[in-house]
Order: C-alpha cells, then structure tokens, then sequence
C-alpha cells in the first residue's frame, strides 16, 4: 500500500534559522505532493504544493524540493519565526495519503 | 468566501452510541472529504463525496458513513462507537478535479466512553 513518513518527529530551531522538514512516500507513481502546516486546535493549511514534473518549487519564505529517485520531499522555511511552530505534514495522492508529522518548535 | 465550517466542535459519546458530525463546504467547492486524526497522527482518510456520491474509501469499516447534499454539505455517521472512534474528524472540500488542495475545517473533536 502507499505510505507517506516523516524522518524526525520534532524539530527545534533557533529564530532566524531556516528550517528543513523530511519525508518519505512509497507510491513510485505518485505525482502530486503537498505539504500542510497544522497548528494547535485547527485544521490543516495548505503550505505548498509540487508536481513530479518539476523537482523545485518556490514560495514565500518557502522552498518544496522533490527527489524522484530516493522518493524523497522536503519543505524548506526561510527565517523561521514564531508562527511557523505547527505540525507539518507531507500528502501525496488522489485522496491525500498523510504522513505522521514533525513537530517545528522555533525557540525566541 | 466562507470557510470550510464543522459542527460540533466537541462531543462526548458513550461506547455504543451512535453520532453524525456535519460539515458545510466552502463557498464554489463541490467535494467534501473526511478525515479521522487520531492524537499525534497524521489525517487519515474516511471518505470523500462527489455529486451526492461517495467517491473513494479508505480504510473505515461500514459503520463510518456519509452523506452529501445538493447543496455540497455533508454528513459523518459513525454506528456502534468504539473506544477507539476517538478522535478529530476533520472534512474538507475541493473542486472536483483540483488536484490535492483540500481546505479543511478545524474538525470535530470526539470523544468516546
């Protein structure tokens, strides 16, 4: 079956710093990844999306990079600030298969 | 715009009882889909309706069901409540053929006895 996992459950980084979250996907013929960001109490937001066409994608602040070949994803925050503490979560698939989560803290 | 919006926010419910959690899409969307968010884990997919008809299951047993309605709102029946139906049930909506950007609600807590 597909799976979606994430290499490091939480993730603690300095403000300012920027921050790289991991995750893995089984499914070799997916071709849609999207990352959400959940904070405490609410539901997922939509951060960024990729294709399988493209291996980089840029928003603001930002920075999805997709490895075909390890089926490797990772989302990149810029100058992470306070409000980017939340779980992150990768999906791929039709119908959104999640991964388990990292958990950013961002220590003022 | 409105939001995705999901009523209750929170209930308790006895082993045994059965519940039905509402969701009212957003504004222009005509798919909802459901997810069940245990504690610490990631969303998990129930379901998802399209056109008043489910579209796709995961791996829920019959007792989850759903319904959609003409005006793209829907509804989670879970029968028979088990311990572990214990979690956020969260919906979400879409355009149908808007690939994976799903807006969700902020979910329904559930908890059961």
């Amino acid at each position: 079956g597909e799976s979606v996992g994430l290499h490091l459950p939480t993730l603690s980084v300095q403000e300012g710093d920027n921050s790289i979250i991991n995750c893995a996907y089984s499914n070799s013929a997916s071709d849609y990844f999207i990352w959400y960001k959940q904070e405490s109490g609410k539901g997922p937001q939509f951060i960024i999306d990729i294709r399988s066409n493209m291996d980089k994608r840029q928003g603001q602040r930002v920075t999805v990079l997709l490895n075909k070949t390890v089926k490797h994803l990772s989302l990149q925050i810029a100058a992470t600030q306070p409000g980017d503490s939340a779980v992150y979560f990768c999906a791929t698939g039709d119908k959104l298969v999640f991964g388990a989560g990292t958990i950013l803290r961002v220590k003022s | 715009e409105t939001g995705v919006t999901q009523s209750p926010t929170h209930l308790i419910k006895t082993r045994g009882q059965q519940v039905t959690l509402r969701c009212s899409s957003q504004s222009g969307h005509n798919t909802v889909s459901w997810y069940q968010q245990a504690l610490g884990q990631g969303p998990q997919f129930i379901f998802q309706y399209y056109r008043e008809e489910e579209n796709g299951r995961g791996n829920f047993p019959p007792r989850f069901s759903g319904l959609q309605f003409p005006n793209y709102s829907s509804e989670l029946n879970v029968n028979a409540l088990e311990l572990d139906d214990s979690a956020l049930y969260l919906c979400a909506s879409s355009f149908w053929g808007a690939n994976g950007e799903l807006f969700f609600g902020e979910g329904s807590r559930l908890t059961v006895l």
